[in-house]
């Protein structure tokens, strides 16, 4: 069975900074990319950034490139986010979500969430 | 760039069938698409891939009540024998080399 799990969100200030953690388990993790999406409060799903299997390719939404950084560990079945000078505007439900096809776009299963409150 | 557009929101009754829809931005006909469900308190759950020659291939364990189709610039999500637990938000999605692209939604009230 396919199990995605976040961790890692929490309140912050304005400017601060937050590690979100994504740890899988029930698929071979390095054959994915991954991605996580977000959603605020009364919005809809908004892609937030993924990465290639190996890791050697990187892609963010334009709102959050420069702040955060997504990476992963192969080793550990586990992928993260490093979200730095935060926004109100970043407050949101953070999921991570794993990616098929050739480009990993299609997202195909998710995790339940983890929240992130930005907040002074 | 690709842009999904999705009515806000639909109803129908209790084991009827809705018809949601998705609509690509001009141009981008070719697009595959997929249908996420996301129910209140959830994590959203990959529902199906909607390929643009109309076929479309159920995710694990989604039963067939749910299927695709697409014509042009519009894919849609059938749902039939509509019970109470798929009250929820259905978003579209789609994705080319360096973004992944999600409809607003659309809210479907079971009546």
């Amino acid at each position: 069975e396919v199990q995605v799990v976040e961790s890692g969100g929490g309140l912050v200030h304005p400017g601060g900074s937050l590690r979100l953690s994504c740890g899988v388990s029930g698929f071979t993790f390095a054959s994915y990319w991954m991605s996580w999406v977000r959603q605020a409060p009364g919005k809809g799903l908004e892609w937030v950034a993924n990465i290639r299997q190996d890791g050697s390719e990187t892609y963010y939404v334009d709102s959050v490139r420069g702040r955060f950084i997504i990476s992963r560990d192969n080793a550990k079945n586990s992928v993260h986010l490093q979200m730095n000078s935060l926004r109100v505007e970043d407050m949101a439900v953070y999921y991570c979500a794993r990616g098929g096809g050739s480009i990993g776009g299609e997202i195909n299963y998710w995790g339940q969430g983890t929240p992130v409150t930005v907040s002074s | 760039q690709v842009v999904l557009s999705q009515s806000p929101s639909a109803s129908a009754s209790l084991g009827a069938s809705v018809k949601l829809s998705c609509t690509l931005s001009s141009g981008h006909s070719d697009y595959d698409i997929a249908w996420h469900q996301h129910q209140a308190q959830k994590g959203p759950r990959y529902l199906m891939k909607v390929f643009s020659d109309g076929r479309h291939i159920n995710g694990d364990g989604i039963p067939d009540r749910f299927s695709g189709s697409s014509s042009g610039t519009e894919r849609y999500l059938t749902i039939s024998r509509l019970q109470s637990e798929d009250e929820a938000d259905y978003y579209c999605q789609t994705w080319g080399i360096g973004f992944v692209i999600f409809g607003g939604g659309t809210r479907l009230t079971v009546l």
